[in-house]
């Protein structure tokens, strides 16, 4: 099985980017196409931001862009605003697992 | 308005059974694969389960392999986990989550609905 590894925790300032990394270890490198991002405000629940690597779902904000290079995937959040502080997880999705990563507190400072 | 319904957990005793149910309003659940996905008390998501949109396909974390059994019923729209044996560290706040929906040749592979979720505590 894969297991997907974030960063514990980032930080920036308002109108900063900052980027978030999630990199996947698993002998099958080929089913890591299925990435998406999820943000989640404390005592809320989780809302999906990206999802198949580097798509938004409608009504998410165009600060939010996603991508992948290898095994590693990144979720990238331009303009941050205090509205951004919260904690982010990646997941990957195979036909026959699916696995978060373990989350990175973000800080607006 | 589309929604997830959570209820059934509770406070259990380990080595005790609570079965889960998860109601949809809003979405075509039959065309829905659903997951059970779980986060302990300030600890990360882990997912647990998923079923597909037939209920024929059906897959398990290693964590619960053996315990735990996902199910449902497209003619009530509700997604169920049965859970047995029942340790400490399956206490957690238990939700369930559209998992993969395909329409027009296209499909999200992603939770992209979320339930409010249910506690389970197992302690003694």
């Amino acid at each position: 099985q894969s297991a997907l590894t974030q960063p514990a925790s980032v930080s920036g300032s308002p109108g900063q980017s900052i980027t978030i990394s999630c990199t996947e270890t698993s002998s099958d490198v080929g089913a890591y196409n299925y990435v998406s991002w999820y943000q989640q405000h404390p005592g809320k629940v989780p809302k999906l931001i990206i999802y198949d690597v580097s798509n938004r779902p409608s009504g998410v904000s165009n600060r939010f862009s996603g991508s992948k290079s290898g095994n590693t995937a990144s979720l990238t959040i331009s303009g941050l605003q205090a509205e951004d502080e919260a904690d982010y997880y990646c997941s990957s999705y195979t036909s026959n697992n699916r696995v978060f990563g373990g989350g990175t507190k973000l800080t607006v400072l | 308005q589309v929604q997830l319904v959570e209820s059934g957990g509770g406070l259990v005793r380990p080595g005790g059974s609570l079965r889960l149910s998860c109601v949809a309003s809003g979405i075509t659940f039959s065309d829905y694969y659903m997951s059970w996905i779980r986060q302990a008390p300030e600890k990360g998501l882990e997912w647990i389960s998923y079923i597909s949109s037939s209920g024929n396909s059906i897959y398990y974390a290693d964590s619960v392999k053996g315990r735990f059994t996902i199910s449902r019923d497209n003619a009530k729209n509700t997604l169920y986990l049965q859970m047995n044996s029942l340790r400490a560290e399956d206490t957690a706040l238990y939700y369930c989550a559209s998992d993969r929906y395909c329409s027009g040749g296209i499909c999200l592979r992603a939770f992209d609905i979320w339930g409010q979720g249910t506690m389970v505590t197992v302690s003694s």
